[in-house]
């Protein structure tokens, strides 16, 4: 299957600053890809879908301000933390959609992020 | 009610025996559904596709009942291995996105 990549896999940061993630498909393009969070013993919730070249669209209570998303190539989306809090702690995965006929998304390996 | 909802268990699964559980969701639009399995702090990874033939992988069966609007999962002869978050996720070609229920836990043990 298709490979990911996030980067980095892990960061601590205080309160206050933003934080940068990167996620990669290594072998296709996407056009689409997809950011989620994940709370401890929680299910992935869908924060957003980046569209290549357009803005992205959030779903409801994401705070777009605050969560920038870039998605500058075919095979790069960024996900800006601004302001990070402490309750942004959690962990961060992206997804790359490569059409199929089974519409399958292929997951990165996650980033997990720590707001002291 | 939640889109996709699973029993979040755990599932205490002794070594060899067979687990079966299920999902209910509650958009009658939904077009695909899916398997994933989940490793505690690891991304999810595609277990199988569901159809509503119902369909086989080595171990796994996996069924649709559209009628009744829930999906399986069934693992025979229960590994260490199969120890994980068994998350099912529903696709809506309208708003082309994945929606995950919270996941089942089973657990296999010696």
């Amino acid at each position: 299957g298709a490979v990911v990549s996030q980067h980095p896999s892990r960061v601590i940061c205080k309160s206050g600053t933003s934080v940068k993630i990167e996620c990669r498909s290594l072998d296709f393009q996407a056009t689409t890809m997809f950011w989620y969070r994940q709370f401890p013993k929680q299910s992935l919730m869908l924060m957003a879908t980046s569209n290549e070249g357009s803005k992205a669209t959030y779903e409801q209570g994401v705070e777009k301000d605050k969560f920038l998303i870039n998605h500058a190539s075919l095979t790069l989306s960024t996900l800006t933390v601004t302001s990070a809090h402490p309750e942004d702690s959690s962990f961060y995965i992206c997804s790359a959609w490569e059409r199929g006929f089974y519409n399958e998304q292929f997951f990165g390996p996650g980033t997990r992020l720590t707001v002291l | 009610r939640k889109e996709v909802e699973q029993d979040p268990g755990p599932f205490n699964v002794p070594e060899g025996a067979t687990v079966a559980f299920n999902c209910t969701y509650s958009n009658s639009a939904s077009q695909s559904f899916f398997w994933y399995r989940q490793d505690c702090r690891k991304e999810p990874k595609l277990l199988m596709s569901v159809y509503s033939s119902g369909n086989e992988d080595g171990r796994f069966t996996a069924q649709l009942n559209r009628a009744s609007q829930y999906i399986s999962l069934l693992i025979r002869d229960s590994k260490l291995s199969d120890s994980a978050t068994y998350l099912c996720v529903v696709y809506k070609a309208a708003g082309n996105k994945l929606t995950f229920g919270g996941g089942t836990r089973v657990l296999v043990k010696p």
